[in-house]
């Protein structure tokens, strides 16, 4: 089966502006999940979509958002951004239940100037 | 709510040596535990879990971990390290009753195995 993809990889956007990141899933995973890393914080939890709807949310400002699609693929949105946004923002896929292994893909790095 | 303590942030340790790497966890319902690793540029692979059953689970690459419920710890080994186990690993863990499938992690261990 083919891993988790996400695109694009690498991304440099200004202060202010808006960018879309897009995460597909394992092949029949019906849950995908969003994280950030940074060196400072680690890695916390964004958000969690299942069949499309949001199951879970992390502890973030409205300015980040995302969407599932019906064939499971996401997309997460940062909308006005600040330089604290510079981030790898990782996609994990899974199978329904906490116990589930997670699946993650490379990540997108974003680099806010 | 539930918190990961990785007391260790970053341990080096010579190759063939032995190697542990401590997790705590602080959590007021059950969970599910995790250890991922993660080498330079990539996501976060999976290198074991306890879901329960036998405290001492057996992991890819070598790798076990111990669940100890009365010291909320869940400490990762390895008995002979190799150069490409350089990698940061991070300790996780999932609520047994929660919906989803949402993640708390730890800090990180970055572990630097030279010959």
């Amino acid at each position: 089966k083919a891993g988790v993809t996400q695109t694009p990889r690498y991304l440099i956007k200004t202060r202010g502006q808006q960018v879309t990141l897009s995460c597909s899933p394992i092949s029949g995973h019906r849950s995908v999940s969003w994280y950030q890393q940074t060196p400072g914080q680690g890695l916390q939890f964004l958000f969690e979509y299942f069949s499309e709807t949001q199951r879970n949310k992390g502890n973030f400002p409205g300015r980040f958002s995302g969407r599932q699609f019906s064939n499971s693929r996401s997309e997460m949105n940062v909308s006005t951004l600040e330089l604290g946004d510079s981030a790898l923002y990782l996609c994990a896929s899974s199978t329904e239940g906490p116990k589930e292994t997670q699946y993650f893909g490379p990540g997108t790095r974003l680099l806010v100037l | 709510a539930q918190s990961v303590t990785q007391l260790d942030s970053q341990v080096p340790v010579f190759e063939e040596a032995p190697v542990e790497l401590r997790c705590n966890y602080s959590s007021s319902v059950s969970v599910y535990l995790f250890w991922y690793v993660q080498y330079p540029n990539q996501g976060l692979q999976l290198l074991l879990k306890y879901l329960s059953g036998s405290t001492l689970v057996k992991g890819i690459n070598g790798f076990e971990a111990e669940f100890n419920k009365s010291q909320t710890s869940f400490h990762l080994r390895k008995p002979s390290v190799h150069i490409s186990d350089t990698a940061e690993y991070f300790c996780a863990v999932s609520s047994r009753n929660q919906a989803g499938t949402a993640l708390i992690f730890g800090k990180g261990t970055t572990l630097s195995v030279s010959s």
